[in-house]
């Protein structure tokens, strides 16, 4: 079945560092890819998708580009703040799906 | 901008007790979820809900687990006989459609301890 792989935390960072988050994923046909942020105590929120090949989803300075040749959705930010601390969830839904697949979730902590 | 709404945002219940958890999904849906979030864990999918009736569900909706839309705004989900492996966050969710370019939007979610 349809699956996601995603980099294990904890990550540490400071302000204005370079933030990578690695995703790749299993499916057949042609998914949509996501990224959800959970911050503190709070539920999860939709921070960007690309439904094809070569779409490039940003949001609040995030950047992810769906790569097909190496099935890979990796999260990135050129400089993150202590308000992007939160645990991130690449996500997938299939051609004919109801439901999204999650990855395990990164937990990112920002440090000033 | 519309989103889901969950109550209660905590529920302690004791095991063996029945519990239903509430969601109101943004109105202009017709897809509907529930997703649960044992402690430090996956997000794991329990059921979607469409015209009426369950479409998919996982393993873990056994027999103790049941949906309903009671009404024309309603979602719920109910955990007729509470054990202590319920304890978890659980989050409602809803889309416009099915298919993949349909994101799912959640709500933020009832944490249900039972004791």
């Amino acid at each position: 079945g349809d699956s996601v792989t995603q980099m294990e935390g904890p990550v540490t960072l400071s302000e204005e560092a370079f933030l990578t988050i690695n995703c790749t994923y299993t499916a057949t046909g042609y998914p949509s890819l996501f990224w959800y942020v959970q911050y503190p105590g709070e539920g999860l929120q939709l921070l960007l998708k690309a439904t094809k090949a070569d779409d490039k989803g940003s949001n609040k300075g995030f950047e992810a580009t769906y790569r097909k040749e190496t099935t890979s959705f990796h999260l990135e930010k050129g400089s993150v703040q202590v308000s992007d601390s939160a645990v991130y969830f690449c996500a997938l839904k299939g051609s004919n799906d109801y439901k999204l697949s999650f990855g395990a979730g990164t937990t990112v902590t920002v440090r000033a | 901008e519309p989103e889901v709404t969950q109550t209660p945002s905590h529920q302690v219940t004791q095991m063996g007790q029945e519990v239903i958890l509430r969601c109101v999904p943004i109105s202009n849906h017709l897809y509907f979820y529930w997703y649960r979030q044992i402690l430090g864990q996956k997000v794991e999918f329990l059921v979607s809900f469409y015209n009426n009736e369950i479409s998919e569900k996982s393993e873990i909706f056994d027999d103790q687990f049941s949906v309903e839309r009671p009404d024309g705004s309603n979602f719920t989900l109910k955990i007729r006989s509470t054990k202590l492996e319920d304890s978890a966050m659980y989050f409602c969710a809803s889309s416009e459609g099915q298919g993949r370019n349909s994101p799912l939007h959640f709500g933020n979610g009832t944490r249900l301890t039972v004791t």
